[in-house]
């Protein structure tokens, strides 16, 4: 695709529950990041696919947190047991290479956990 | 490690007066540096970026010069306008490559009233 896409756009969930966030990135793009912004703690990085290896993972919070990424292309974000610190806009990106070098970023998902 | 600061927020400034938002970095070697701006409601979308020391990113009236002597990058604009109100983050890529996980800074608040 011409960006990248992420859904959903919004995300209501209780306190408990288990959430699936998905990303699909620019088509060809291997390298593809994942991180959350909250307030107060501004863009966090939580991990790094290379294709559909994850060589840097330690952004992770816990380990209710988990990704994964098929065919060197969507990638998805699972919280599970989700807790109201959770609650954050969760972003993609993928980095573009060669003369547009440079890291491009969906419009998030917005995670409200209550 | 790598870190980012950026000037404390948040900047309100009238219509048509002059911008700075300085930025300063720690880093391994000469990491490019980029300026990422987030509009209400929306994506990080990349401003302008900067490859190596002397280089200057421009676009939609923004300026930033890498200064590797003083290892800074600030955001400079002649003349705001209203539609520029964001929030300006700052990011380097860590480890000195060109496309590791971006570190961000805590973001400036930038408001313009007419």
């Amino acid at each position: 695709g011409a960006g990248v896409s992420q859904s959903p756009s919004n995300k209501v969930t209780e306190k408990g529950k288990d959430v699936e966030l998905r990303c699909d990135p620019i088509s060809g793009h291997t390298a593809l990041y994942w991180y959350r912004q909250s307030l107060g703690q501004g863009l966090e990085f939580l991990i790094y696919f290379q294709g559909n290896s994850a060589p840097d993972k330690s952004g992770l919070p816990s380990d209710r947190f988990s990704a994964e990424r098929t065919g060197g292309s969507v990638s998805t974000l699972t919280i599970q047991r989700t807790q109201q610190e959770d609650s954050a806009v969760y972003l993609c990106a993928n980095l573009w290479t060669g003369s547009n070098y440079g890291y491009t970023f969906g419009s998030g998902t917005r995670l409200t956990v209550v | 490690g790598d870190s980012v600061t950026q000037m404390e927020g948040p900047v309100t400034l009238s219509e048509e007066a002059f911008l700075t938002i300085n930025c300063t970095y720690t880093a391994t070697g000469y990491p490019s540096l980029f300026w990422y701006v987030q509009y209400p409601g929306e994506g990080l979308q990349l401003l302008l970026k900067a490859t190596k020391a002397d280089d200057k990113g421009s676009n939609k009236g923004f300026e930033a010069t890498y200064r590797k002597e003083t290892t800074s990058f600030h955001l400079e604009k002649g003349s705001v306008q209203v539609s520029d109100s964001a929030v300006y983050f700052c990011a380097l890529p860590e480890g000195g490559t060109s496309y590791g996980k971006l570190t961000f800074g805590q973001g400036t608040i930038l408001t313009v009233h007419p």
